[in-house]
């Protein structure tokens, strides 16, 4: 199906443990995001992609690694997790001329 | 540095009453600006958007001005439906690289 992807949805894990979380897009966006939503912080960028290979740092990027070898996929991995990275995580595309954002349906991460 | 502010929920309510959701802005140069919708267990979805001044975005009857003068962006509508309970995030975008920068959102509830 067309759209915009995310794996897997639910995901509990331990601290220490890395973690890859995965997005996936079907219309070819050259902009790529990845979020974070926690209660009183709303949405805050980790980490963003202008085109495959080409990547920049958000508000929050430590202890987090992204990668973009491919236009359609833009992976988000947690070196080590720890506890304080337990949130709800979204990633988002763009095509970098109307400015909207569409997103993913996110993944729900507990860092035990 | 660009910065949301709205205001803090959750709102509460009854069908077919009047909503306004506080939206202001702190930025350098001239942003868009946005109104994202959340729905239950869902991702973000663009409600409107405006791009320069005086500009009214508008949708499902839902709207909003983009005030320079007074640097705010509200939303409004006339008659709310319980189907419109959900987090309402206010959102500016940044130069020309689509990053957005969120509010903390705010939840609204309508009861029947």
């Amino acid at each position: 199906d067309a759209g915009i992807t995310q794996s897997p949805r639910y995901k509990i894990t331990e601290t220490g443990r890395q973690v890859t979380l995965m997005c996936h897009q079907t219309w070819s966006h050259s902009y790529m995001f990845w979020y974070r939503q926690d209660l009183g912080h709303g949405l805050r960028l980790i980490y963003y992609s202008a085109a495959a290979d080409i990547t920049d740092k958000g508000e929050v990027p430590d202890g987090y690694v992204v990668s973009r070898s491919k236009t359609e996929n833009f992976p988000l991995t947690l070196e080590s997790a720890t506890r304080s990275q337990t949130s709800v995580y979204f990633c988002a595309s763009s095509d970098g001329r109307g400015m909207t954002q569409y997103f993913g349906p996110g993944t729900r991460l507990l860092v035990l | 540095g660009d910065s949301v502010t709205q205001m803090e929920g959750p709102v509460t309510l009854s069908e077919e009453a009047f909503l306004t959701i506080n939206c202001t802005y702190t930025a350098t140069g001239y942003p868009s600006l946005f109104w994202y919708v959340q729905y239950p267990g869902e991702g973000l979805q663009l409600l409107l958007k405006a791009t320069k001044a005086d500009d009214k975005g508008s949708n499902k009857g839902f709207e909003a001005t983009y005030r320079k003068e007074t640097t705010s962006f509200h939303l409004e509508k006339g008659s709310v439906q319980v189907s419109d309970s959900a987090v309402y995030f206010c959102a500016l975008s940044v130069g020309n690289t689509d990053k957005l920068i969120f509010g903390t959102g705010t939840r609204l509830q309508v009861f029947p």
